[in-house]
């Protein structure tokens, strides 16, 4: 899985607690993403990340804070989770060495249930 | 920004045949275009790339696609699949930031 470390894989969380997801690198590509996978929606951009300290929203941002203090790592944080953000979420990395427009390469997912 | 559409959310086959996932994307700029399939409980994986060059890309499994972009569309096509290809589907569009949507996924199912 190209060096992509989800962690955790699983989590069930109730409503209005914080929760933060993590996504660990060890290929030193530039950009790294977050999406959510829904039925019937595939996969949906969150936040995604072009350096350092460097993010932007992606589709459905609403609810979702992003960080990245680190190359290597993305943090995913909900601030106050909703049952509507139960989903499995995935983090993916692309642009090794700068490059652009290169596939990108995706961790394993974790589940998350906001009960 | 850039969307993509997967016209079929099912595709039964029987094991051996030809199958066709469809793939039609919308955007102003130039795109890149990207096959991914995802078994179960897993990430995804990329089958087939379009960067730009051959407007056929041939990818991983046998899979290969086309890219027109006159009809803005990126097919996927194997011509004789197996049980192990049961599995979901998804196209992805990209431009320039790097920004990739993807389209709500073909599951196909292959029968023996």
């Amino acid at each position: 899985d190209a060096g992509i470390t989800q962690s955790p894989r699983h989590k069930v969380t109730e409503t209005g607690t914080p929760v933060t997801l993590r996504c660990h690198q060890t290929e030193n590509h530039r950009y790294m993403y977050w999406y959510r996978q829904d039925p019937g929606h595939g996969l949906r951009l969150i936040h995604y990340s072009y350096g350092v300290k460097d993010t932007d929203k992606g589709e459905v941002s609403d609810g979702y804070s992003v960080s990245r203090s680190k190359t290597e790592d993305f943090l995913l944080t909900l601030e106050s989770a909703t049952s509507s953000q139960t989903s499995v979420y995935f983090c993916a990395i692309s642009g090794p060495r700068g490059a652009t427009n290169t596939e990108a390469f995706f961790g394993q997912g974790t589940r998350l249930t906001v009960v | 920004a850039q969307s993509v559409t997967q016209l079929d959310s099912q595709v039964p086959v029987f094991e051996e045949a030809p199958v066709e996932l469809r793939c039609n994307y919308s955007s102003s700029v130039s795109v890149y275009l990207f096959w991914y399939v995802q078994y179960p409980n897993q990430g995804l994986q990329l089958l087939l790339k379009y960067l730009s060059g051959s407007t056929l890309v041939k990818g991983i499994n046998g899979f290969e696609a086309e890219f027109n972009k006159s009809q803005t569309s990126f097919h996927l096509r194997k011509p004789s699949v197996h049980i192990s290809d049961t599995a979901e589907y998804f196209c992805a569009v990209s431009v320039g930031n790097n920004d990739m949507r993807f389209g709500a996924g073909t599951r196909l199912t292959v029968k023996p």
